[in-house]
């Protein structure tokens, strides 16, 4: 079984300030991670995804999200935040050793930056 | 490519209605997700297809839905009839068999 978890449904951050926005993960083999942002009235957008090699992922909008194995965690962040980052994020995890190729999402987590 | 499209954007219709929402994938991607959003629920999983074929239909809520794809290049959802609890935000998505999905703009159904 393969399972996601956001636990903030909301982060708070000033412009300028770094930002994380957490996942933890659990599957029974190796995890395929992903990112992915929503804006209003918008279809989801994929940010960055994680397979294998460098835990440190670097993907779109100057966003990179760090893998740690031990944490089972894969949590998002950018150095300085912008206020049009203020959007909805997913995170998503397949199962590499599970036989599905469906990804499992995790229940978002609202990015807001105040000017 | 101009990625995944889906139409309508909008849709009202009456409950009892039929509504069928439609989608195009992206070229030479061979599995499609449809799924739902709301506020309560977040986002579901409706059924999957890989190489046009429905592997996992198990989040269709009911008999009420129905999803084809007759072709690598179209698939549509179908509801009948219509809910006002069906209202929601219906997305359809592409990859490649594994792959990081592609979504589409998604259409807003609203059942009065």
């Amino acid at each position: 079984a393969q399972s996601v978890a956001q636990p903030e449904d909301q982060v708070n951050v000033a412009e300028g300030n770094p930002l994380t926005v957490k996942c933890t993960y659990s599957v029974s083999g190796n995890p395929y991670l992903f990112w992915y942002v929503q804006y209003p009235n918008r279809g989801l957008q994929f940010l960055l995804k994680y397979i294998t090699g460098d835990n440190l992922v670097k993907g779109s909008y100057g966003f990179e999200a760090e893998f740690n194995k031990s944490q089972t965690s894969f949590h998002l962040k950018k150095p300085s935040a912008l206020v049009s980052d203020s959007a909805l994020y997913f995170c998503a995890v397949r199962d590499l050793g599970g036989g599905s190729y469906i990804p499992t999402f995790g229940r978002g987590t609202s990015l807001i930056v105040h000017p | 490519d101009a990625g995944v499209i889906q139409s309508p954007r909008h849709e009202v219709t009456e409950m009892g209605q039929e509504v069928t929402l439609r989608c195009k994938p992206i070229s030479g991607h061979n599995s499609l997700f449809w799924y739902r959003q709301t506020m309560m629920r977040g986002l579901e999983l409706l059924i999957y297809f890989n190489n046009n074929v429905p592997i996992d239909d198990s989040g269709m809520p009911e008999d009420r839905f129905s999803a084809k794809m007759p072709n690598a290049s179209f698939s549509t959802l179908k509801i009948q009839p219509s809910e006002p609890r069906d209202s929601a935000v219906y997305f359809c998505a592409s990859s490649l068999t594994g792959g990081e999905a592609f979504f589409g703009q998604g259409t807003r159904l609203t059942v009065v």
